[in-house]
């Protein structure tokens, strides 16, 4: 089964951009969609987009649509989200997540990464 | 977009007791619904998809029922480590696939 591990937690001024990365290990990672979700502070669950690996599409939500990139490398079998135009309400852990092939729920999740908006 | 809201925000049950939490989509979203059980600190971990199927390793007092537009997560006999948040999501329509707000399970 599929394994995911993220970046560290980042500390970032409103206005700039973050970088956040999941590598899955156990599985081939153009077999997989990886999907973004982002849990704000004592809230629930966002979805923000995904990338389906084995095509390079990417679909987003048209809340994230101007500010948020996501992309897959399979040589190194990690998926990217970045998000520009960083606001204090985009503080945030920030979670990848992926199910068997075929599925889109999500069996598989990443450990998350905190992202801290702050001047 | 698909809005999902779960009921009631927080449910106050008793260890070994059962516990009905309920998830309602703005429109039909089939039986294209995951139930999720967040803990503090964690990822949250799958345990219902196609609305009635336990994910893998997932205990027989969790089930799920429902179609359409309204369901359910129904736990059957609380155990101490089931006191958690628990999300649904649908992934029928698109875009996006949208979760619910969370219903809060604690001990009463």
């Amino acid at each position: 089964q599929v394994q995911l591990v993220q970046s560290g937690a980042e500390v970032k001024k409103p206005g700039s951009s973050v970088k956040v990365s999941c590598k899955a290990s156990g599985g081939t990672l153009s077999r997989y969609t990886i999907t973004w979700v982002r849990q704000a502070p004592g809230q629930g669950l966002e979805w923000m987009g995904r990338i389906i690996s084995s095509l390079g599409v990417a679909n987003y939500a048209q809340k994230f649509q101007d500010r948020v990139t996501i992309h897959a490398e399979k040589s190194t079998s990690t998926a990217y989200m970045e998000l520009n135009s960083l606001r204090s309400d985009d503080t945030a852990v920030y979670f990848c997540a992926t199910g068997d092939v075929g599925s889109s729920w999500y069996d598989y999740w990443g450990q998350g990464t905190l992202v801290t908006v702050s001047s | 977009e698909t809005v999902m809201t779960q009921s009631p925000a927080t449910l106050s049950v008793s260890p070994g007791e059962r516990a009905t939490l309920s998830c309602r989509a703005s429109q039909s979203v089939r039986s294209n619904l995951a139930w999720y059980q967040q803990k503090p600190g964690q990822a949250p971990r799958l345990l219902i998809y196609g609305t009635s199927t336990r994910a893998t390793g997932i205990p027989a007092r969790f089930s799920g029922s429902g179609s359409g537009t309204e369901f359910t997560l129904t736990i059957s006999t609380l155990q101490s480590e089931d006191f958690a948040v628990y999300y649904c999501q649908q992934y029928n329509n698109w875009p996006p696939y949208t979760f619910g707000q969370g219903t809060k399970l604690e001990i009463k």
